[in-house]
């Protein structure tokens, strides 16, 4: 049972470039999310996935796309590489976000992007 | 706006002495509030939750929390520390914004347990 696994965990890209960072989880969890650290300013939530099927802006869209691609498989891509997109990205996923319980999150190790 | 508060940057505290770590939050109807801990290069651990009942709620690794509805507070606590806790601390809530659930994260503070 490996929880919430991100693939790459280090990446360096030149301004304008693309790429997809991966996030699998096999906890057969509905909900999914994509969160970037930064120095002082904790996590924003980047867009998250209530359920398969669905996906929703967060609080830092801009610049970003992703697809849930099943159940298990949340991506991120950055169409195009800006070095105010350097930073430590996070997948998580959670068993619900919807209704009256409210679940923890469970998280993966991170992605380390550098945008040159 | 709906917004989670972590007031101090760093805590610093002997090993053995108790430790708090302060969060307040501004949220409209009942809170949904979470602790959650990330060591270095490593993503966020969940430490407890509350949701309901007990205002005391007990959570991983001796940490317990105490939600105080009347000043919208949710601090962290530890009766005793060690330096395995150091450690940086999120605060989270989930809040609901025209029927949209999502989850608040603080900025987070950083625990320094000194030996």
């Amino acid at each position: 049972n490996a929880g919430v696994t991100q693939t790459p965990k280090f990446q360096v890209l030149k301004t304008g470039q693309s790429m997809t960072l991966q996030c699998a989880q096999d906890m057969n969890h509905n909900s999914m999310y994509w969160y970037r650290q930064d120095p002082g300013m904790g996590l924003r939530l980047i867009y998250y996935s209530a359920s398969e099927g669905t996906t929703d802006k967060g609080e830092v869209p801009n610049g970003y796309n992703v697809s849930r691609l099943n159940k298990r498989e949340f991506s991120l891509r950055l169409e195009s590489a800006a070095p105010s997109q350097t930073s430590v990205y996070f997948c998580a996923s959670s068993e619900a976000l919807l209704g009256w319980e409210s679940y923890e999150q469970y998280f993966g190790p991170g992605t380390r992007l550098t945008v040159t | 706006a709906q917004s989670v508060a972590q007031p101090e940057d760093q805590v610093n505290v002997a090993e053995g002495n108790p430790l708090t770590v302060k969060c307040t939050y501004s949220v409209s109807g009942n809170p949904y509030l979470f602790w959650y801990v990330q060591y270095p290069n490593r993503g966020l651990q969940f430490l407890l939750k509350y949701i309901t009942g007990d205002n005391l709620v007990k959570g991983s690794y001796g940490f317990e929390a105490e939600f105080n509805k009347s000043q919208t507070s949710f601090h962290l606590k530890k009766p005793s520390a060690l330096v395995s806790d150091s450690a940086l601390y999120f605060c989270a809530v989930r809040a609901v914004t025209s029927g949209t659930y999502k989850y608040i994260f603080g900025t987070g503070t950083r625990l320094k347990v000194l030996a």
